[in-house]
Formats: C-alpha cells, structure tokens, sequence
C-alpha cells in the first residue's frame, strides 16, 4: 500500500535548529516534496528531492534516502513565522501521496 | 499571488443543490489537479488532468464531477452532497510528469448542510 509518515506536532525555540522526519513506503517513487502550510491557507512550496543527498535552499534543507524510504527537512534559525504544518509528499507517476503534516510551535 | 485562482472562496449549499467550483492558473502549466482537505486527514487527490486529459480518479464517489475544458480551466460540479463533503477544496497546477512542483489555489471552503 501506500503509505507516509512524519510526527504529528512538535515544539522548538525561536533561533534553534529543527528536523522534521518523513518516511514512506510507495509502490512507485518519482521525487519527495516538502511544502509549508500556514492555518487556513493554500500549501506552498519548499523542496523537491528526486536524488539521495542533501539540498538546501538558505534556511531549509531536505534530505533523500530512497533505500531507506526517509526524508527530512531541516529548517535553522527558527522565525515565529515558521510556525505551520510542513506537509511531505511523495509522486507516483500522476498521483502525489501526502502525508498527514507535521504541526511545528515555535516558542520565543 | 500564487498564478492559480479559485473561486468561490466560500460555499455553502444544500444535500440537494447543484453547484460548481472553478479553477484557472495563469502559469503555463498543462497538469491540473483537485484536492480534499479535511481536518485531522492528509490532503487527499481526487482528480488529476494531464492536457486536458483525466489520468487520475482516486476512486472520488460520482457526486463529484471534474470537467476540464482546456489547460487553463478546471472545474468541479457538485450534486448531491453529503455533510461529510464539507471540507476545503484545493485546485493545483504543476508541469506535466517529471516531478515540478505543483502550485495550490486559496481554495474554496465547502460547507454541506
């Protein structure tokens, strides 16, 4: 079956460092998506990964294992505006499955 | 702006009323797609259009009825909901296979009474 799994919620400081896991499990596999999306609005945006290794993009990074089936998005120097749900997603051919989102608090 | 319109924003309607949404992307884009998003759930893909063409009905029940008239445009009739139709309805665009990130709409946040 189809399936993808990253944390449900998690809590970290203004200024510090976060990494966000997502593992799945496809039939097919054509890239990893990470996208940021704010209560109440449209996702966006922030990765793709279609090759193992690391990308970065200034303050957020996504890594790929494809023998693992992992992924994980590292944001640094946390804003409050960091505050949302990070959304991994994985395409199989037309379809893209996503998982639940991850909800990131971000305290002062 | 994100190049991907939706309207209606909101809508509120009847088990027995007919309504549609609309889609349209100024991006150049030829894949257009629906989604579901319920509170609690994943976002979940009903329908995907690659040139106009349907390659993808994630097994979405017939009162849900996609019409893509051309590369630009996507709609999404409605008849006969239910209340747990009630949910925001998010239209995509992405380039065609290949990987390429997908561009959401605002939405339109459905509400079936």
């Amino acid at each position: 079956g189809q399936n993808i799994d990253q944390p449900t919620e998690m809590t970290a400081t203004e200024g510090a460092i976060v990494q966000i896991n997502c593992t799945y499990q496809t039939s097919g596999f054509n890239g990893l998506f990470w996208y940021q999306q704010h209560a109440g609005e449209a996702p966006t945006f922030l990765s793709y990964n279609v090759l193992d290794g690391l990308e970065e993009k200034g303050r957020f990074s996504s890594f790929l294992s494809r023998s693992k089936g992992y992924s994980y998005l590292l944001l640094k120097e946390l804003q409050m505006k960091d505050s949302a749900s990070y959304l991994c997603a994985v395409r199989d051919g037309d379809k893209i499955i996503f998982g639940k989102g991850t909800r990131l608090h971000i305290l002062p | 702006e994100t190049g991907v319109t939706q309207t209606p924003r909101h809508l509120v309607m009847g088990m027995t009323n007919k309504k549609s949404l609309k889609c349209e992307q100024h991006l150049g884009h030829n894949a257009m797609y629906w989604y579901k998003q319920s509170a609690k759930k994943p976002l979940e893909l009903m329908f995907v259009y690659n040139f106009k063409e349907q390659t993808e009905n994630n097994s979405v029940p017939s009162r849900f009825s996609p019409e893509c008239p051309n590369s630009s445009h996507l709609f999404l009739h409605l008849h006969t909901l239910q209340p747990e139709d009630s949910a925001l309805y998010l239209c995509a665009s992405s380039p065609p296979r290949g990987g390429g990130e997908q561009f959401f709409g605002p939405g339109t946040r459905l509400t079936v009474l």
